[in-house]
């Protein structure tokens, strides 16, 4: 399996401002997404990043609130815009190499929003 | 759209007792299944998976689980739980497509 990092690793954010969280991986993958896991509850997923194009947002995201870049097959961003103590979750990538394949994933990236 | 139950949220067991975590699924058509591990302070882990074939998979650590498609069901079973095996447990499906939706977890802890 692949090698997925995720920096920074944890943060503490003021209200309004907005944090970009980096997901790295050792191989190219076809596949790259990310999902939020607020406290105490399961994981959820935010949106597909594609390669090449714009990203494919699950129902209640919007590309506004959290921009997703992947500017290639091994990287990708995921920026949480003008935060609220709502946005306080558990930030993670997962990768795969095909639509239906095994997703892995990232050590995550813990948000505390004061 | 699909969805994943999981019934039982927490679960506390001794040692050495026999483990076993519903997990049900709601899609008709050709699904992948999926048993995910976070153990405290650690990231999510890949337990062990279905796609087709034996319907009894065996994953890591002693873990299986058995898809019975009749029950739309994929349980998660240890015989003989340890310690170490204190974590979350969720399961997970997808279809054809990317998506890879969630049960809401299950919480276990083994009491030494």
């Amino acid at each position: 399996s692949a090698v997925i990092s995720q920096k920074p690793s944890r943060d503490i954010c003021q209200r309004g401002t907005s944090l970009t969280i980096q997901c790295q991986v050792d191989s190219q993958v076809t596949m790259m997404f990310w999902y939020r896991q607020q406290p105490g509850q399961s994981l959820t997923l935010i949106a597909t990043a594609n390669q090449g194009s714009e990203a494919t947002y699950e129902s209640g995201f919007v590309i506004d609130k959290f921009p997703i870049s992947r500017p290639n097959l091994t990287f990708s961003t995921l920026t949480v815009s003008n935060m609220s103590p709502e946005d306080s979750s558990i930030y993670l990538c997962s990768v795969g190499t095909s639509g239906a394949d095994t997703q892995y994933f990232g050590p995550g990236t813990r948000l505390t929003v004061l | 759209a699909q969805s994943v139950s999981q019934h039982n949220h927490h679960v506390i067991l001794s040692e050495a007792a026999s483990l076993e975590l519903g997990c049900n699924y709601s899609y008709g058509g050709t699904v992948n299944l999926f048993w995910y591990v976070q153990y405290p302070g650690q990231h999510l882990q890949l337990l062990l998976k279905y796609f087709s074939g034996d319907p009894l998979v065996k994953g890591i650590k002693g873990f299986e689980a058995e898809f019975i498609k009749s029950k739309f069901s994929f349980n998660l079973r240890k015989p003989s739980v340890q310690w170490s095996d204190t974590a979350e447990y969720f399961c997970a499906v997808n279809n054809a497509g990317n998506m890879l939706t969630f049960g809401g977890g299950t919480r276990l802890m083994v009491k030494p």
